[in-house]
């Protein structure tokens, strides 16, 4: 089951933040996220393995709420280096465990402006 | 350290045709990854190898896309013949272990047009 992101696109000027959401109809056991730059390869950003767990990375951090079965990418003091489309992907949860694939949302495209 | 090699990185072909294209994972990664990334989608899983077998083929078209992985290393995935829903970017990748917490390694990826 495909996780679903919103919003599909945000335009922001360098400075400003953004949250993207990630969410799925199935218990999540982790949640990934992944940036790719036009005509380049996805690079990992970070996985939560925990609910409720958060993690950061420079200015981008995210979170993951077990129970909403959902996980938010916060952007902070957005840089013109973060411009690209940002992808969640999510592994299902079978009892304690991960259960299925890691299956990718469709991708929130993130333009930052000067 | 060297990523995720693949070729090539342009591909156009008429439909009917076939294509093959080529990865070379990180050094060391048992497990390899072919992905197809339609245009304004999310990378779609073909096929799973760890080492030389497959853990997951469920989403591959068997009646015209194969793959494999020789030796446990490099990796060809072919599509045979191709059809004008089969342009995309095919995407390489590789990670460490076969757990589902594993970080992915991705290749620059293949751009697949098909007329």
């Amino acid at each position: 089951q495909q996780p679903v992101q919103s919003p599909q696109a945000v335009i922001l000027r360098e400075g400003e933040d953004a949250v993207i959401n990630c969410s799925s109809s199935k218990a999540l056991y982790s949640v990934h996220w992944y940036r790719q730059k036009h005509g380049e390869a996805p690079v990992f950003l970070m996985i939560l393995l925990k609910g409720g767990e958060q993690k950061g990375h420079d200015k981008i951090s995210a979170s993951f709420n077990e129970k909403k079965q959902q996980s938010s990418l916060y952007l902070t003091a957005s840089q013109l280096s973060y411009s690209g489309t940002y992808f969640c992907g999510t592994v299902g949860r079978a009892g304690g465990t991960s259960y299925g694939k890691l299956t990718f949302g469709q991708g929130t495209i993130l333009t930052v402006h000067p | 350290e060297a990523g995720v090699a693949q070729s090539p990185r342009y591909k156009i072909i008429e439909k009917r045709q076939s294509v093959a294209f080529w990865c070379n994972p990180i050094s060391g990664h048992a497990t390899l990854y072919w992905y197809q990334q339609i245009l304004g989608q999310g990378p779609k899983l073909l096929i799973q190898f760890q080492n030389n077998g497959v853990v997951d083929d469920s989403q591959l078209p068997k009646d015209r896309f194969s793959a494999e992985r020789l030796k446990g290393v490099d990796s060809t995935l072919k599509i045979q013949p191709a059809k004008l829903e089969d342009s995309a970017v095919y995407l390489c990748a590789s990670s460490f272990e076969t757990g589902r917490d594993e970080k992915l390694f991705f290749g620059s990826g293949t751009q697949l047009s098909v007329l």
